[in-house]
């Protein structure tokens, strides 16, 4: 079965700093999304960024990026300029692409602070 | 147009109670997931519908928890003899046949 871990329950960043949020996933399988998602205190899950793990180049979406090691099953996520409204729970995804079953798989989360 | 939506928002019941939670997904959207957050949690599968079958309900708990999409759009979640244990938030969640889901803001259950 697939796991994703997120081993840093909450970090801090300065505004207009950069964070990386750390994920490490498990899987047997070669063909899968990874999807970083931010959930504010409003609930609603919004989709920060997507990798498609076929593909080598690392996504970027503005200010968000990831480092997809697609060998060490780690696909972090880096936050540059950081802005007050990115605080909120950060959750690391995973979902196959093969076996047939469309769940997603979320992490534990991590809760980032930004300090004005 | 419309995000998925869901109601209620909150929802507060007693142990024993059976409770609904309805879910809207956006129109024209095929599948619809339903999902559990646990406080400190991320959300975890609770069932899938592609359509109006249930394509993957491996994340029910037990039987108590039970889901239905008649009509292959609007979807309730069903949960009979409620428990303390149940209470959490309720996510929902809708894609166009396998694409990227779009979630809602959630019901959130307490039983008391």
């Amino acid at each position: 079965a697939q796991t994703v871990t997120q081993s840093q329950p909450e970090m801090s960043v300065q505004e207009a700093e950069t964070v990386t949020l750390s994920c490490t996933y498990d899987t047997s399988e070669s063909d899968y999304y990874l999807f970083w998602y931010k959930q504010p205190p409003s609930r609603q899950m919004i989709l920060v960024i997507r990798q498609e793990a076929y593909k080598q180049q690392n996504a970027t979406e503005n200010r968000f990026s990831v480092n997809f090691q697609k060998a060490a099953k780690s696909f972090s996520l880096k936050i540059s300029d950081s802005q007050l409204g990115d605080a909120a729970m950060y959750f690391c995804a995973y979902r196959s692409r093969s076996s047939g079953t469309y769940k997603y798989i979320f992490g534990t989360g991590t809760r980032l602070k930004v300090l004005a | 147009g419309a995000g998925v939506s869901q109601t209620p928002s909150n929802k507060v019941t007693e142990k024993g109670k059976y409770v609904e939670l309805r879910c809207d997904p956006i129109s024209g959207h095929t599948a619809l997931y339903w999902y559990r957050q646990s406080l400190g949690q991320g959300p975890e599968f609770l069932i899938y519908f592609q359509g109006t079958g249930a394509a993957d309900d491996s994340g029910l708990p037990n039987d108590r928890f039970f889901a239905v999409r008649p009509e292959g759009s609007v979807s309730t979640l069903k949960i009979q003899r409620t428990e303390r244990g149940d209470s959490a938030v309720y996510l929902c969640a809708s894609s166009y046949h396998l694409g990227e889901q779009f979630f809602g803001p959630g019901t959130r259950l307490t039983v008391l």
